[in-house]
């Protein structure tokens, strides 16, 4: 089976410039959560989507936005970028939770992020 | 506001000592606690889920453990390899209403090092 997958892997922009980054979920996965990692504030999280609709969003701009598709794929998009958004984004999935205490989430390798 | 830890930072053993990771959380109200291994310029690896009504999990030659009236989780690592370098994280996850995963809350991770 294969994992999350994440494109591109890597990416270069420029500050005011705007960026898509994709993930592709574990196949028959429906919950798709986004992460931000930074060396300084670690890992944190940015919005989490299921069954096409945005179910929880982390305390970040409006800047950041995301969406999932019918095939739970999932886009975030950052607009009007900053120097501080310069980090590695991660993408996570996991299954429809069938008993109580959730699942495992599994991460993709993730998209590194530089803003010049 | 749920806030989570790891002590230490950082860690380095002789290779073939069993060690133990420690993870503490402010909020005793969670959902399920996830240790996972980041390589170097990679994504996570999920090592253990523990949901709210588990005291314990194992794989191999690690164990985790929760004890959620303490707001506490440790991993302890049998035999340690060199292989098994890489920063170790904490995650507690919060259930989010509509049945979808939630997010979770990231420790800033213990970096393990083990000495051949």
């Amino acid at each position: 089976k294969a994992g999350v997958t994440q494109t591109p892997r890597y990416l270069i922009k420029t500050r005011g410039q705007q960026v898509t980054l994709s993930c592709s979920p574990i196949s028959g996965h429906r919950s798709v959560s986004w992460y931000q990692q930074t060396p300084g504030q670690g890992l944190q999280f940015l919005f989490e989507y299921f069954s096409e609709t945005q179910r929880n969003k982390g305390n970040f701009p409006g800047r950041f936005s995301g969406r999932q598709f019918s095939n739970s794929r999932s886009e975030m998009n950052v607009s009007t970028l900053e120097l501080g958004d310069s980090a590695l984004y991660l993408c996570a999935s996991s299954r429809l939770p069938e008993t109580s205490g959730g699942d495992t989430q599994y991460f993709g390798p993730g998209t590194r992020l530089t803003v010049l | 506001k749920q806030e989570v830890t790891q002590i230490p930072a950082a860690l380095s053993v002789p290779e073939g000592e069993n060690l133990v990771l420690n993870c503490s959380f402010t909020d005793s109200a969670i959902y399920n606690l996830q240790w996972f291994r980041q390589d170097p310029g990679k994504g996570l690896t999920s090592l253990l889920l523990i949901q709210s009504s588990q005291r314990e999990q194992t794989s191999g030659r690690l164990n985790a453990s929760l004890d959620k009236s303490s707001g506490r989780s440790t991993l302890y690592i049998a035999a340690s390899q060199p292989g098994d370098s890489a920063t170790y994280l904490c995650a507690v996850g919060r259930k989010n209403y509509g049945g979808s995963q939630g997010n979770l809350i990231f420790g800033k991770g213990t970096k393990l090092s083990v000495k051949p």
